[in-house]
């Protein structure tokens, strides 16, 4: 079975300032993919990044990178440089390519950044 | 743009009526689409997965009897709601992906949040 576990439920970051949002994860496949989405206030998720289980580099995406360390099952989200639009529940959710497909996603953290 | 969308945004009904929500891939044939459900605060559930041409599958612990879903072409999946509650107020969500491409993300509808009176 696949667990993810988010275990900040809220942080909060200064504008301009770099933020880390853990995500640890759980499974016995080899072939995984693992991603990161963001959910305003108005409901949308939005895909921010996506690591593959076989990827040796981080994924990038803009501001946005991802710390996989695969041996300890992590795959935390960083945020260079935040900025208030920002401010959103984030999520954490991975998919085995062996299973069933569909998105697990962990709990969630919700991100405020400051002025 | 919006690759997958989600009709309605949000819908209002009365105590054991019945509410159909619409999700259609705009981009791309999705076989296969998901429909999570997330209640206030909390995370997204899988509620069923959808297959096109066939039966769709339910979590556990989802009644299939209450959660009508229908994939009946490769663009267009629909949950119905039937002799809805005030329990089954929440969001609903649904997505979609292309499957043909490992790194390719599910994307996802807007939602339609769901009060029952």
């Amino acid at each position: 079975a696949q667990k993810i576990t988010q275990t900040q439920p809220g942080m909060f970051v200064q504008e301009k300032e770099a933020v880390t949002l853990d995500c640890t994860y759980d499974t016995s496949d080899q072939s995984y993919g693992l991603f990161w989405y963001k959910q305003p206030s108005s409901g949308e998720m939005i895909f921010l990044i996506y690591q593959g289980s076989y990827d040796e580099q981080n994924a990038t995406e803009g501001r946005y990178s991802l710390n996989f360390q695969k041996a300890r099952k992590s795959a935390n989200l960083v945020i260079s440089a935040s900025q208030l639009g920002d401010s959103a529940m984030y999520f954490c959710a991975m998919r085995e390519w062996a299973g069933r497909r569909a998105l697990t996603f962990g709990s969630g953290t919700r991100l405020q950044v400051q002025p | 743009g919006a690759v997958v969308s989600q009709h309605p945004s949000w819908v209002i009904c009365k105590s054991g009526t019945s509410v159909k929500i619409e999700c259609r891939s705009l981009d791309f044939q999705a076989t296969t689409m998901f429909w999570y459900r997330q209640f206030p605060k909390q995370s997204l559930m899988l509620m069923a997965t959808s297959n096109e041409g066939s039966k769709a599958t339910y979590e556990q612990g989802v009644e299939k009897d209450k959660f009508l879903i229908n994939h009946a072409s490769l663009t267009l999946s629909t949950l119905t709601v039937t002799s809805a509650h005030p329990e089954d107020s929440s969001f609903y969500i649904c997505s979609a992906g292309d499957w043909t491409v490992a790194s390719s993300p599910l994307h996802f509808g807007n939602g339609t949040r769901l009060t029952v009176t």
